[in-house]
């Protein structure tokens, strides 16, 4: 299939390990944050939200951190996996309903 | 499970000529989004829709794209004339209700490669 993000920032971990993306996000006023998972090809596919209420949101094997003081953003993988292989962007919203704002990406590569 | 539709998956064209993308939201999604993807960015805004009425364009060059979604329901995306620099991923997305942080779901999006 086709590549997403030829030139994106790679992380490479071994599987079975926990793996951390970091995205630092640009407006001081966005109020909702989501992380999204890209295959090759495909649409970004959403993993897990966090509102700017909150600091810590738990899913399954997933976790997102927010820190408003310094704008940024963090999502922990718990044991990664090959199927985890795969382009991940975090994205803000400001004022409650304007469009997401992607920030530039992370490739992560799951090492057998 | 709910999807976004897009098509065609695929679209080669050679520039100058004219070329449509199709999207159908999630059903009762008020909030339609399309979105262009180059290859190795994320996604950047073109257009987004609260039913039918346009409530960001500010980004979708107009002198060559435009968008519609004259029902409130689905939505065309068309470039005329396509120029090489439109090659690209053209994403749409939609979303529950404008007005609260719901997320938005993607459609397997439309690759275009102009020629």
């Amino acid at each position: 299939g086709e590549s997403v993000g030829l030139h994106l920032p790679t992380l490479s971990v071994q599987e079975g390990d926990n793996s951390i993306i970091n995205c630092a996000y640009s407006n001081s006023a966005s109020d909702y944050f989501i992380w999204y998972k890209q295959e090759s090809g495909k649409g970004p596919q959403f993993i897990i939200d966090i509102r700017s209420n909150m600091d810590k949101r738990q899913g399954q094997r997933v976790t997102v951190l927010l820190n408003k003081t310094v704008k940024h953003l963090s999502l922990q993988i718990a044991a990664t996996q090959p199927g985890d292989s795969a382009v991940y962007f975090c994205a803000e919203n400001i004022n409650y309903g304007q469009n997401f704002v992607f920030g530039p990406g992370t490739r992560l590569s799951v090492l057998p | 499970e709910a999807e976004v539709a897009q098509s065609p998956r695929y679209k080669i064209t050679e520039k100058s000529q004219a070329v449509a993308f199709w999207c159908d939201p999630i059903s009762g999604h008020a909030t339609l989004y399309w979105y262009r993807q180059i290859l190795g960015q994320g996604p950047e805004l073109l257009v987004q829709f609260q039913d039918e009425s346009v409530v960001d364009d500010s980004q979708l060059p107009k002198d060559r794209f435009s968008a519609e979604r004259l029902k409130g329901v689905d939505s065309t995306l068309k470039i005329q004339p396509a120029e090489l620099g439109d090659s690209a991923m053209y994403l749409c997305a939609s979303s529950l209700v404008r007005g609260q942080n719901t997320e938005a779901f993607f459609g397997q999006g439309t690759r275009l490669t102009v020629v």
